[in-house]
């Protein structure tokens, strides 16, 4: 079965200094994975997937994700964080047994401070 | 284009009572799936509708059950409310499971 866990609970960074929320995941076959963010009162929005192309997958608002298969890692990264990025963020697996059935992790909530 | 649109925002009910929440797909979409997101938790699958069938199912107990309506839009009903079934309930549509799934901002269940 496949799964993600995300290392972290809670980040907290400073404006402008990088952002690092750590996923792994766990999959039998080559898996398709995204991150989603999610702000208060609002729906998840997709910031970038992986679909066994390109291992840097560049996503929306200047993150980036790499699929790392030796470590099983999905970590998403940010060189310099904006007040705007604080959400919550989710790793997410697709159900390879088709119909885009999401596995979601924990998520981890971002914090940004002047 | 509307997105995915889903009504009521927040709902409060009694232990007990029955709940419906209702979802209308981005434009184009077919394909419509629920998902329950407990609070501090990530969002657990339901189930998902395609061609007014129940398609897939997660690990949710006979309670939750749903339809699906031939305009695509897709109602998720609960039975027999439990304090536990509180969170926000989520809808992603999407066309064929081939696109990339859109998100509803949720309807937000108390049950008291």
């Amino acid at each position: 079965a496949q799964s993600v866990t995300q290392l972290d609970s809670h980040v907290s960074v400073s404006e402008g200094t990088p952002v690092l929320l750590r996923c792994n995941y766990s999959s039998s076959y080559s898996p398709s994975l995204f991150w989603y963010v999610q702000h208060p009162n609002k729906g998840l929005q997709l910031l970038l997937k992986y679909t066994s192309a390109a291992t840097l997958v560049k996503g929306i608002n200047g993150f980036e994700a790499e699929f790392k298969k030796s470590e099983t890692s999905f970590h998403l990264t940010k060189p310099s964080a904006h007040m705007s990025d604080a959400a919550e963020y989710f790793c997410v697996v697709s159900d390879r047994g088709g119909y885009n059935k999401l596995i979601f992790g924990a998520g981890t909530r971002l914090a940004v401070h002047p | 284009d509307a997105g995915v649109t889903q009504s009521p925002t927040h709902l409060i009910k009694t232990r007990g009572q029955q709940v419906t929440l209702r979802c209308s797909p981005k434009s184009g979409h077919d394909t419509v799936s629920w998902y329950q997101q407990a609070l501090g938790q990530g969002p657990q699958f339901i189930f998902q509708y395609y061609e007014e069938e129940e398609r897939q199912r997660g690990n949710f107990p006979d309670r939750f059950s749903g339809h699906q309506f031939p305009n695509y839009s897709s109602e998720l009903n609960v039975n027999a409310l439990l304090l536990g079934d509180s969170a926000l309930y989520l809808c992603a549509s999407d066309h064929r499971s081939r696109t990339e799934a859109f998100f509803g901002q949720g309807t937000r269940l108390t049950v008291v």
